[in-house]
């Protein structure tokens, strides 16, 4: 593995059905982060983490839930997807060093149509 | 008002042109600045980060200016090659009040035709 990826790269899923997305680094950064991409509304953070073991709620948490057992992982969770869950998904990751925030690397996305 | 705003544009421009795109940003507290590059269909990548001092990398220049709360990148010379979506990070602060969450805007769109 080199860098950031994302697994599946596209998904078609029935409404109600439970969803993970998968996120993996291997560059040992700290933080990490999720994102939601739709047409007019950019990038929205879901939830993030700071370090494993801690998670946070994003600007458009509902819906989701994230857990950060390791370093290197970072699902992200739809319980029971609906049709507005449909976008482009992208995990990100960074190295906050004493508090400061440093360029994030991006996963290559997820493309996820909940019918 | 949106954390971080951006003009979506679609600025059109002539090869050679030169082109300045603002970013406005409401948390007078934030800390780090970024210009990040989005082609169709692919995440996004950093361009540049934004130093209170200013920048230049080759063709491209980035300004910070606390005082109004914006940010600025300019292209000079423009290449086919530089269209692309365009989008100012600012990091600020989370809901629950942690530090160093980063917003992004919604992009500017950039097409620069022969």
């Amino acid at each position: 593995i080199a860098g950031i990826t994302q697994a599946p790269t596209s998904q078609i899923l029935a409404a109600g059905r439970r969803m993970t997305l998968r996120c993996t680094q291997d560059m040992r950064h700290n933080a990490m982060y999720w994102y939601r991409q739709d047409l007019g509304l950019g990038l929205r953070l879901i939830h993030y983490s700071n370090t494993a073991g801690t998670t946070g709620k994003g600007e458009v948490p509902d819906g989701y839930s994230v857990s950060r057992a390791n370093t290197d992982d970072f699902p992200l969770t739809l319980a029971s997807a609906v049709p507005s869950q449909t976008s482009v998904y992208f995990c990100a990751s960074s190295d906050l060093e004493r508090g400061s925030y440093n360029e994030q690397f991006f996963g290559p996305g997820t493309r996820l149509t909940v019918l | 008002r949106k954390e971080v705003e951006q003009d979506p544009g679609p600025f059109n421009v002539p090869e050679g042109a030169t082109v300045a795109f603002n970013c406005t940003y409401s948390n007078s507290a934030s800390q780090s600045f970024f210009w990040y590059r989005q082609d169709c269909r692919k995440e996004p990548k950093l361009l540049m980060s934004v130093y209170s001092s200013g920048n230049e990398d080759g063709r491209f220049t980035a300004q910070l200016n606390r005082a109004s709360q914006y940010i600025s990148l300019l292209i000079r010379d423009s290449k086919l090659s530089d269209s692309a979506t365009y989008l100012c990070v600012v990091s600020g602060s989370s809901a629950s009040g942690g530090s160093y969450i980063p917003t992004f805007g919604r992009g500017t769109s950039l097409i620069v035709h022969p």
